[in-house]
């Protein structure tokens, strides 16, 4: 039972366009949600999260936006860099102990 | 701040072989996971500890996997016998308490296990 999914595995991008990666989820009891980037042969970072009661959250180019009523989350980056290249995770957490469950991935390849 | 640690970061073994990892967390972290990454698939969550107690391990396989969490520091995971399929980086995570907004979880580079 995939409870969140990340239907494009990858996507390419010129530099200095937007990159949008989107999320979708089917747990409604997600508070919480987060997006992490992967490096090759590196462990996930942390990115950008965003709480279930906002819709919106920005830090530099990073944006993430929330619709709660289509269980549907998105990433943009904007502008895209070619150090932006990587592996993306969607990732929601639920319950009083947090449990943290991760999407299968985008990965994302900005094109100098 | 020091990461998370994991160690080893590589290993090799034959099928039916045991292994061990080790991770340490980020100082104060309480919560402490592991996850399983496939090649191509996202992070699995295989235990999850709180302090010394496990609070999630549904997704653990029992018959061969088994995590402890020491004096609420330190964690090592092992599988015992390992099967093909167990090929995959395992990955240590931690994060603190008490829950809120911005809370996160931090990631260790992770071991690589390749079973032949």
């Amino acid at each position: 039972d995939q409870q969140v999914k990340q239907n494009s595995p990858s996507l390419s991008v010129q530099e200095g366009r937007i990159s949008i990666l989107n999320c979708d989820y089917t747990n409604s009891m997600f508070d919480y949600f987060l997006w992490y980037k992967k490096y090759p042969a590196e462990g996930p970072t942390f990115l950008i999260s965003i709480s279930s009661i906002k819709d919106k959250n920005e830090d530099g180019r990073f944006t993430v936006f929330l619709n709660k009523s289509a269980k549907h989350l998105s990433l943009h980056i904007v502008p895209s860099q070619p150090g932006d290249s990587a592996v993306y995770f969607c990732a929601a957490r639920s319950g009083g102990y947090q449990k943290v469950t991760f999407g299968t991935g985008t990965k994302l390849q900005v094109i100098p | 701040e020091a990461g998370v640690a994991q160690s080893p970061r590589y290993k090799i073994i034959e099928k039916r072989q045991s292994v061990a990892f080790w991770c340490n967390p980020i100082s104060g972290h309480a919560t402490l996971y592991w996850y399983q990454q496939i090649l191509g698939q996202g992070p699995k969550l295989l235990i999850q500890f709180q302090n010394n107690g496990v609070v999630d391990d549904s997704q653990l396989p029992k018959d061969r996997f088994s995590a402890e969490r020491l004096k609420g520091v330190d964690s090592t995971l092992k599988i015992q016998p390992a099967k093909l399929e167990d090929s995959a980086v395992y990955l240590c995570a931690s994060s603190s308490l008490p829950r809120g907004i911005g809370n996160t979880i931090y990631f260790g580079e992770g071991s690589w296990l390749t079973v032949v």
